[in-house]
């Protein structure tokens, strides 16, 4: 059984870096994307952006001059680092498995992590 | 960017009753729509992928439907365990977006 886990500090200061690792577990890291996911409190859900494990990436334009996704096989990790954050960044980062099925588009999380929830103040 | 909305936002049902969500997005995405479950403090998981395929280990109570830009989500038969917020989510292009989100709570 596949599992993840997110760690990294919970308080981050405005205008600084978060930082998250995603630990993979039960499965190989190779010949799959895997993903961050937020969730503000109490909203809905926003995608941040894949790695796979060749190091593509691709990232949410949203987020994109501000986020890099990086990949270390060795040790199953994958990780986030989101630059110049403000209180708009407090969330629950999840990590997550992209799976496909049948075709690319078909591109589903099948794989989450409990979440990590980074807080965002002075 | 696909947009998704989903309706409605939330709604109260009993248990035994049969629930329908809609999600829709702002332009055809084929099948290429997913659904998740969420419940309070817990990371979503996955129901449904293709629009109507279960995922492994999904009691059969859920189903998926649709294509192109209207999608629906349906439990045949709400169980206890079902109350949870429930998210629709497309992969046609990227960014991928998730829908708002639909709150299925105890009537």
């Amino acid at each position: 059984q596949v599992q993840l886990k997110e760690s990294g500090p919970g308080l981050v200061k405005p205008s600084e870096t978060l930082s998250l690792t995603c630990t993979v577990s039960g499965g190989s890291i190779r010949g799959y994307y895997w993903s961050w996911i937020r969730q503000p409190p109490g909203k809905g859900l926003e995608w941040i952006g894949y790695i796979y494990y060749n190091g593509d990436t691709n990232y949410n334009p949203s987020l994109e001059s501000r986020v890099t996704i990086s990949l270390d096989i060795s040790n199953s990790q994958f990780s986030l680092k989101l630059r110049s954050v403000t209180a708009a960044d407090t969330a629950m980062y999840y990590c997550a498995r992209v799976e496909y099925s049948g075709n690319w588009y078909t591109r589903f999380f099948d794989y989450w992590g409990q979440g990590s929830l980074v807080t965002v103040s002075s | 960017d696909v947009q998704m909305t989903q309706s409605p936002s939330s709604l109260s049902a009993s248990v035994g009753d049969r629930v329908t969500i809609t999600c829709r997005a702002s332009q055809s995405i084929s099948n290429y729509l997913h659904w998740y479950q969420q419940k309070p403090g817990k990371a979503p998981s996955l129901l449904i992928y293709g629009a109507s395929s279960l995922q492994s280990g999904v009691p059969s109570r859920f189903s998926g439907s649709g294509s192109g830009t209207d999608f629906t989500l349906t439990i045949s038969s709400l169980q206890p365990e079902d109350f949870a917020t429930y998210y629709c989510q497309h992969s046609y292009s990227t960014p991928f977006t998730f829908g708002p989100g639909t709150k299925v709570d105890i009537k």
